[in-house]
């Protein structure tokens, strides 16, 4: 079946510094990945996408890039501000995201001033 | 409402009761999931209703668990002889139709004492 395996937090970081969240992934066929964010109080929300091999996902400072050869789609930031503290999920779907998702377990990114 | 809306957010309730939880889309979305969320996992799908129909239950843990969108809109997840494992916060989310966002509500947190 379809999984998601991302990097254990806590992670915390100083403002400023570089951000990796490692995220993996096993699935059939072709799935489209995501990344949601949970903001502390907030629902969560779609943070950026990506649906085929290659495609890189961006928004607010965040890039991913779908690699079908290592099957991953690691998250990153140049320069981390403490508004990005939350939580954050990897996720998969299939037929270009139209069902259900499956999600990693969240890393939680605490950055401090 | 500009958002999807769950109601109530928190909810205690006892062994073995019963519950309903309420799930409010935005209007116009036609597609309609719920997740269960435990804490320090991500988001486990349950159901997704397209319209009326549940096009997917596959992620309903026992048949203690039901959920009905009668009129397309609005959607109950209905959970009999509630048992401490069902302690949770239950995340629904909606979509306008294929290839768009799914936007989530800030779920209703379930304790079961």
């Amino acid at each position: 079946g379809n999984s998601v395996t991302q990097m254990e937090g806590p992670v915390t970081l100083s403002e400023e510094a570089f951000l990796t969240i490692n995220c993996t992934y096993t699935a059939t066929g072709y799935p489209s990945l995501f990344w949601y964010v949970q903001y502390p109080g907030e629902g969560l929300q779609l943070l950026l996408k990506a649906t085929k091999a290659d495609d890189k996902g961006s928004n607010k400072g965040f890039e991913a890039t779908y690699r079908k050869e290592t099957t991953s789609f690691h998250l990153e930031k140049g320069s981390v501000q403490v508004s990005d503290s939350a939580v954050y999920f990897c996720a998969l779907s299939r037929n270009f995201g139209n069902e259900k998702l499956t999600f990693g377990t969240g890393t939680r990114l605490t950055i401090i001033p | 409402g500009a958002g999807v809306s769950q109601t109530p957010s928190n909810k205690v309730t006892e062994k073995g009761k019963y519950v309903e939880l309420r799930c409010d889309p935005i209007s116009g979305h036609t597609a309609l999931y719920w997740y269960r969320q435990s804490l320090g996992q991500g988001p486990e799908f349950l159901i997704y209703f397209q319209g009326t129909g549940a096009a997917d239950d596959s992620g309903l843990p026992n048949d203690r668990f039901f959920a009905v969108r009668p009129e397309g809109s609005v959607s109950t997840l209905k959970i009999q002889r509630t048992e401490r494992g069902d302690s949770a916060v239950y995340l629904c989310a909606s979509r306008l139709g294929l290839n768009t966002e799914a936007f989530f509500g800030q779920g209703t947190r379930l304790t079961v004492v």
